[in-house]
């Protein structure tokens, strides 16, 4: 069985600060992890997967995550802010057939 | 590459009515399917899983008579929900593994369902 818990239900941060979001996985195989952004009425767009490769894994919008074993985490991370940041931020691990869901962590970004 | 699409991307009906939302993978096959709701500021909640050609498996808790699932092609989902109440309003949104390709999935950008 697999599952993520997002830590913060809403970060908040100033625009040019580093953004830092966290995730923390359980899983009983080889995890793959991956982090999606949702805009309001939106669907969900992947910003970035981990999928047994590099560890450091870079997405989109100049997103970023580390995947760490012995820690179990995959936080997520942006060395600068934008306004148009500000979103609904998921992480989601998947053991190979199904998909599960962190509650997700809202992303506000102050001018 | 990977785009999944849904249809209609909102509809409002009136309670007791039938409606179904279709989730279709343009670019690629699918054997499997994932049906999603998200209730107002909540994370996604797996509803159901089919498979192309067979029965939808069910999350504990979700009644398999209210929403029917029907996977009839390697492109092709539906979602019915039958006798529609105002606490079936929600946000639905569908996935596609691709086929041989189980551990990513594609989402479509969901339905919005609004029942009167």
């Amino acid at each position: 069985a697999q599952s993520v818990t997002q830590l913060g239900s809403h970060v908040s941060v100033s625009e040019g600060a580093l953004v830092l979001l966290r995730c923390n996985y359980s899983s009983s195989v080889p995890p793959y992890l991956f982090w999606y952004v949702q805009y309001p009425n939106q669907g969900l767009q992947l910003l970035l997967k981990y999928t047994s490769a590099a560890t450091l894994v870079k997405g989109i919008n100049g997103f970023e995550a580390e995947f760490k074993k012995s820690e179990t985490s995959f936080h997520l991370t942006k060395p600068s802010a934008h306004m148009s940041d500000a979103a609904e931020y998921f992480c989601a691990v998947s053991g190979g057939n199904d998909m599960r869901f962190g509650a997700g962590t809202r992303l506000t970004v102050k001018p | 590459g990977a785009v999944v699409s849904q249809h209609p991307s909102r509809v409002i009906c009136k309670s007791g009515t039938s409606v179904k939302i279709e989730c279709r993978s343009l670019d690629f096959q699918a054997t499997t399917m994932f049906w999603y709701r998200q209730f107002p500021k909540k994370s996604l909640m797996l509803m159901a899983t089919s498979n192309e050609g067979s029965k939808a498996t069910y999350e504990q808790g979700v009644e398999k008579d209210k929403f029917l699932i029907n996977h009839a092609s390697l492109t092709l989902s539906t979602l019915t929900v039958t006798s529609a109440h105002p606490e079936d309003s929600s946000f639905y949104i569908c996935s596609a593994g691709r086929t041989g390709q189980t551990y990513e999935q594609y989402f479509g950008p969901g339905t919005r369902l609004t029942v009167t």
